[in-house]
């Protein structure tokens, strides 16, 4: 994988369902993983930042996992709600400290 | 905390003109600013990372001599596309770190961003 790559690009999502999406990473020069929380005319928020392979993060009904050997990340959201509604990025930095970004995922809650 | 605005929001400009964006750390100081681009259904794409006080450092492809790049205090940095072409319209957005220290230092807090349209 030479670029951050997330899939799928958008999902429609049932009020009260779960989800999951993806993000893939190059693992060379891996220094964390991040992943952004983005709603519209708003500045992305950060939901969190994973380094260690195995990590596993949650803030509220949301966590993310991390497997830096095989380069991805998972993220969860529980029991989805109208607000939950955005487009979520992640985002690799390296040993720069310089942040590649996937193009996102786009969530629809539907009521 | 943590927050930085972006001025303007979004603005149109003619042909040939040149357009400044500022982005400004509201409630620390920013070591680092960093300037990314957006095209439709793209990834935001790092464009120069400016350090208080220094030269800004571009990333491959982007002309320096286009994208002016000023970060002249610890709260604010500012972008100016000089002599704008309608293949510059795009979404910019900035971003601040402390970066003084220590892992969460270098965290990245985004301002909301600016739509450029160039006619």
């Amino acid at each position: 994988i030479l670029n951050v790559e997330q899939s799928p690009q958008s999902l429609h999502v049932q009020e009260g369902d779960s989800t999951n999406f993806t993000c893939s990473f190059p693992s060379s020069n891996f220094y964390a993983l991040h992943w952004y929380r983005w709603e519209t005319a708003k500045s992305p928020e950060a939901l969190f930042v994973m380094t260690l392979n195995g990590d596993e993060k949650k803030k509220g009904r949301i966590s993310a996992t991390l497997n830096t050997k095989e380069g991805y990340s998972y993220l969860y959201i529980k029991g989805s709600q109208p607000e939950d509604s955005a487009t979520y990025l992640c985002a690799r930095r390296s040993n720069d400290y310089k942040l590649s970004f996937g193009a996102g995922t786009t969530v629809t809650v539907r009521a | 905390g943590a927050v930085v605005s972006q001025h303007p929001s979004w603005v149109i400009c003619k042909s040939g003109t040149s357009v400044k964006i500022e982005c400004r750390s509201l409630d620390f100081q920013a070591t680092t600013m960093f300037w990314y681009r957006q095209f439709p259904k793209q990834s935001l794409m790092l464009m120069a990372t400016s350090n208080e006080g220094s030269k800004a450092t571009y990333e491959q492809g982007v002309e320096k001599d286009k994208f002016l790049i000023n970060h002249a205090s610890l709260t604010l940095s500012t972008l100016t596309v000089t002599s704008a072409h309608p293949e510059d319209s795009s979404f910019y957005i900035c971003s601040a770190s402390p970066g003084t220290g220590g892992f969460s230092s270098y965290e990245q807090y985004f301002g909301p961003g600016t739509r450029l349209t160039v006619t």
